[in-house]
């Protein structure tokens, strides 16, 4: 299975401001994906990154607010914009193994925002 | 969209019983994939399950699928405090895609020594 290196690990942030999550993988994929897990909840997916064209937002997500970057196949960024404390939540990216039977998690960002 | 339903939400069990989390859709699932997660970590793959009527273990777990490809279980035998963490199941997401996964809301498992 792929390795993703995620960054930062945990971060505080002021209100109004944005932070900006990287993901990098150890290998080429065409897909990867934004999770945001609130403290003690489930996983909620954000978007699907896609390399060469836009990300794919699900409902209640819009790029504003969660701008995309996915400049090659090993690498992404998910921008959190004009945060508020209920932005304060774990992001993760995530990638398909081989063959699309499980997908590895980055170690995520504890973001909390005051 | 498609959900997929869990219980129970938390379990707390002495070191050495037993532990079942189960996971229900209200439609038919192409599969299902379990994780783990530990304290303060991130969700780890387990297994996927993709046979109507499939069982697949791994050393004291057992993951079972439904015939209907509606339900699945995962099961514990002799809990250790290693066991501890929230056990998901995750189904193929929205619209069809089995590329974005829909995940249960978990269950929390701790294990008294």
């Amino acid at each position: 299975s792929a390795v993703i290196s995620q960054k930062p690990s945990r971060d505080i942030c002021q209100r109004g401001t944005s932070l900006t999550i990287q993901c990098q993988v150890d290998s080429q994929v065409t897909m990867m994906f934004w999770y945001r897990q609130q403290p003690g909840q489930s996983l909620t997916l954000i978007a699907t990154a896609n390399q060469g064209s836009e990300a794919t937002y699900e409902s209640g997500f819009v790029i504003d607010k969660f701008p995309i970057s996915r400049p090659n196949l090993t690498f992404s960024t998910l921008t959190v914009s004009n945060m508020s404390p209920e932005d304060s939540s774990i992001y993760l990216c995530s990638v398909p193994f081989y063959h699309d039977t499980g997908y590895t998690f980055g170690s995520g960002t504890r973001l909390t925002v005051v | 969209g498609q959900q997929v339903m869990q219980i129970p939400q938390y379990q707390h069990v002495q070191e050495g019983e037993d532990f079942t989390t189960y996971c229900n859709s209200s439609t038919t699932l192409s599969n299902i994939q379990w994780y783990k997660q530990r304290p303060g970590g991130h969700p780890v793959f387990l297994i996927q399950l993709v046979k109507s009527g499939e069982v697949k273990k791994q050393k004291r777990l057992t993951f079972q699928f439904g015939e209907a490809k509606k339900n699945s279980s995962l099961h514990i035998t002799a809990t250790q405090t290693t066991d501890v963490g929230t056990y998901f199941c995750a189904g193929p997401g929205s619209g069809g895609s089995n590329y974005k996964l829909t995940f249960g809301k978990g269950t929390l498992l701790t294990v008294n020594p």
